[in-house]
């Protein structure tokens, strides 16, 4: 079993909608979530850091579930320029392991 | 202030060969990290340095090795290259081997034929 897993999509959504991702996580020894954006074939971008007890930025939400060992990203009233793929990332005494990315399309 | 950068962007080799990617980090950050993603996949994470010295290491066979320079530039080599080496490698920065936003150069698109 991959330590992160995503589904891969493709979620495509108009614009205005809300969409969700989920995450699932092998390693329970994982201390740190994040999540990023990957613009098509540019570099990866820090998007949020992912707390317990749940943090929001504006029209994005991540929450952390340990219990289930799953990572969440809601994003609100989607926009166009939203499109991207959304990786999951999870650190514990290792380095940042990655997630595949969920690709999002936000349609006009 | 500069970010990450890498070189060359873009780069063709045939099986068999070697090559050498170049990693400048971003302002202030001395630790290095390279990780290689292939198409479809996220990035997978090939060693970390610090203080000139290869800290950590993921699942890559010898044939991938790298080096850290005083400036704390690095370089990534491939030797003996696979067609299934293909992918793009990004190079990545932080302050400090553990915590600190790691900051990801554009990457080196390397096709292998």
């Amino acid at each position: 079993r991959k330590e992160v897993e995503q589904d891969p999509g493709p979620f495509n959504v108009p614009e205005g909608a809300t969409v969700a991702f989920n995450c699932t996580y092998s390693n329970s020894a994982s201390q740190s979530f994040f999540w990023y954006r990957q613009d098509c074939r540019k570099e990866p971008k820090l998007l949020m850091s992912v707390y317990s007890s749940g943090n929001e930025d504006g029209r994005f939400t991540a929450q952390l579930n340990r219990a289930s060992q799953y990572i969440s990203l809601l994003i609100r009233d989607s926009k166009l320029s939203d499109s991207a793929t959304y990786l999951c990332v999870g650190r514990g005494n290792t380095p940042l392991v990655f997630g595949k990315g969920t690709r999002l399309s936000v349609i006009a | 202030d500069a970010g990450v950068t890498q070189s060359p962007t873009h780069l063709i080799k045939t099986r068999g060969q070697q090559v050498t990617l170049r990693c400048s980090p971003k302002s202030g950050h001395d630790t290095v990290s390279w990780y290689q993603q292939a198409l479809g996949q996220g990035p997978q994470f090939i060693f970390q340095y610090y203080e000139e010295e290869e800290r950590q290491r993921g699942n890559f066979p010898d044939r991938f090795s790298g080096h850290q320079f005083p400036n704390y530039s690095s370089e990534l080599n491939v030797n003996a290259l696979l067609l299934g080496d293909s992918a793009l490698y990004l190079c990545a920065s932080r302050t400090g081997p553990v915590a600190g936003e790691l900051f990801f150069g554009e990457g080196s698109r390397l096709t292998v034929l």
